[in-house]
């Protein structure tokens, strides 16, 4: 069965530090991967999405980046937070890209910038 | 466009209906419903397809009305369990052509 992985669970860091949330996918391959953000009382807000290795389409300018160095790894990283970068940060994944397709979500990672 | 969930909160006893809707100002082709815990990750309730279609899972169940361009979501003699914020996904054909965008969610209390 598939499973994903997301970590750390929780995470406390100073403005200007720089930041690396890793995602692995378990028992599938080339899964659709996904990395939204959720604001205190606010919607899942998509910030990444990738196709394959090394393809990643990126939905809003922002101070994160993303990458996919292995087919079942998703990483998000910032080399300098801003308080504005505090959330949730949820990892998913899909067999496909299509509308048919539910999401898998991970257990997410609380980000507080301070 | 982020689709506009309505009401944004919802309080029931046990055994009471409620219904959260979900309008979009775009056409679509899919609607998703999700449901989160406080601090966990969403988990997956339905999707819907086509317009007009209806599902179920158990006392839960949802509508989509293509030409109105919204979903509705059904909870029928709620449980204490079906506490948490609900949020519908709307997108078209493709997520990675048409993304699916969420609605900020509605936060539904059940209590005893």
């Amino acid at each position: 069965s598939q499973t994903i992985h997301q970590w750390p669970a929780t995470l406390v860091q100073p403005v200007g530090s720089p930041l690396s949330l890793e995602c692995t996918v378990e028992g599938t391959s080339n899964p659709n991967l996904y990395w939204y953000r959720q604001a205190a009382g606010r919607g899942l807000q998509l910030l990444f999405y990738s196709v394959g290795i090394g393809q990643i389409s990126s939905e809003v300018p922002q101070n994160l980046s993303a990458s996919r160095p292995q087919d079942r790894q998703f990483i998000l990283s910032s080399k300098k937070l801003l308080l504005s970068d505090s959330g949730f940060y949820l990892c998913a994944w899909s067999v496909t890209g299509t509308a048919d397709e539910k999401l898998f979500f991970g257990s997410g990672t609380q980000l507080s910038v301070l | 466009q982020q689709p506009v969930q309505s009401p944004q909160a919802v309080i029931l006893r046990e055994g009471e209906d409620a219904v959260i809707n979900c309008s979009s100002s775009k056409a679509l082709y899919s609607v998703h419903w999700y449901r989160q815990k406080h601090g966990e990750a969403p988990v997956f309730l339905m999707i819907l397809l086509k317009g007009g279609e209806q599902k179920g899972h158990e006392k839960i169940s949802a509508s989509f009305n293509e030409k109105k361009q919204q979903s509705s979501l059904y909870l029928t003699a709620s449980q204490l369990s079906y506490s948490g914020t609900y949020f519908c996904g709307t997108g078209g054909v493709s997520y990675n052509t048409d993304k699916l965008i969420f609605g900020t969610g509605t936060r539904l209390q059940v209590f005893p």
